[in-house]
């Protein structure tokens, strides 16, 4: 069962157009959601996040907007540059931790990623 | 402030064998989870540790498990090694697990090639 789904491999833009990454969620629990991006050979790194009480959340020119009701979210880049072509991930912890334990927050579930080719 | 750092960067281990894999989380940070990665089933959940104790598991076979030291250290040992087993691990650190809304540190990675 997968609850967070990015269901489009990749995207291709132009340098200085807007780019637009979407994912898609299952489980109305989730009250976080995250943007991690990837380059080959190396490890995630935390882009934005929102919260679900929130609609939107801006940090220079990536945005990120919720739609609760539909259960999506979308990455708004502006304007897109060369160097931003990545993997993007989407992710929402949660998780039920084991008997005893507080952590349910430790646990993130990731989408399988949207490759993003930005070319020059 | 050093970053989360993995050991090794790269192995290469033949079916059958065992393997254990090394991340040294940031200086202060006592949890600290592991991923997998692979292309058909993107980034997985492996487990959590904080202080000591696993705190949260995914859903992996028991041929996964971890161990965590006393200065935040931990270790993940994959037994009896499948092909399917052949990903690039990663290793996410923060202060309490419960930050996670801020997001994690990633290292850079393990990656396992199983032949």
């Amino acid at each position: 069962d997968q609850q967070v789904k990015q269901n489009s491999p990749s995207l291709s833009v132009q340098e200085g157009r807007i780019s637009i990454l979407n994912c898609d969620y299952t489980n109305s629990m989730f009250d976080y959601f995250l943007w991690y991006k990837k380059y080959p050979a190396e490890g995630p790194t935390f882009l934005i996040s929102i919260s679900s009480i929130k609609d939107k959340n801006e940090d220079g020119r990536f945005t990120v907007f919720l739609n609760k009701s539909a259960k999506h979210l979308s990455l708004h880049i502006v304007p897109s540059q060369p160097g931003d072509s990545a993997v993007y991930f989407c992710a929402a912890p949660g998780g039920r931790p084991l008997k005893g334990h507080t952590g349910a927050n430790s646990k993130l579930t990731f989408g399988k990623g949207i490759t993003l080719s930005v070319r020059p | 402030k050093a970053g989360v750092t993995q050991t090794p960067r790269y192995l290469i281990k033949t079916r059958g064998q065992q393997v254990t894999l090394s991340c040294s989380p940031i200086s202060g940070h006592r949890s600290v989870s592991w991923y997998q990665q692979t292309p058909g089933q993107g980034l997985q959940f492996l487990f959590e540790y904080f202080s000591e104790t696993q705190r949260n598991k995914g859903n992996f076979p028991g041929r996964f498990s971890g161990r965590q030291f006393s200065n935040s250290r931990s270790e993940m040992n994959v037994s009896t090694l499948e092909l399917g087993d052949s990903a690039l691990y990663l290793c996410a650190s923060s202060s309490t697990g419960q930050d996670v809304n801020y997001g994690y540190t990633f290292g850079s990675g393990t990656r396992l090639t199983v032949v």
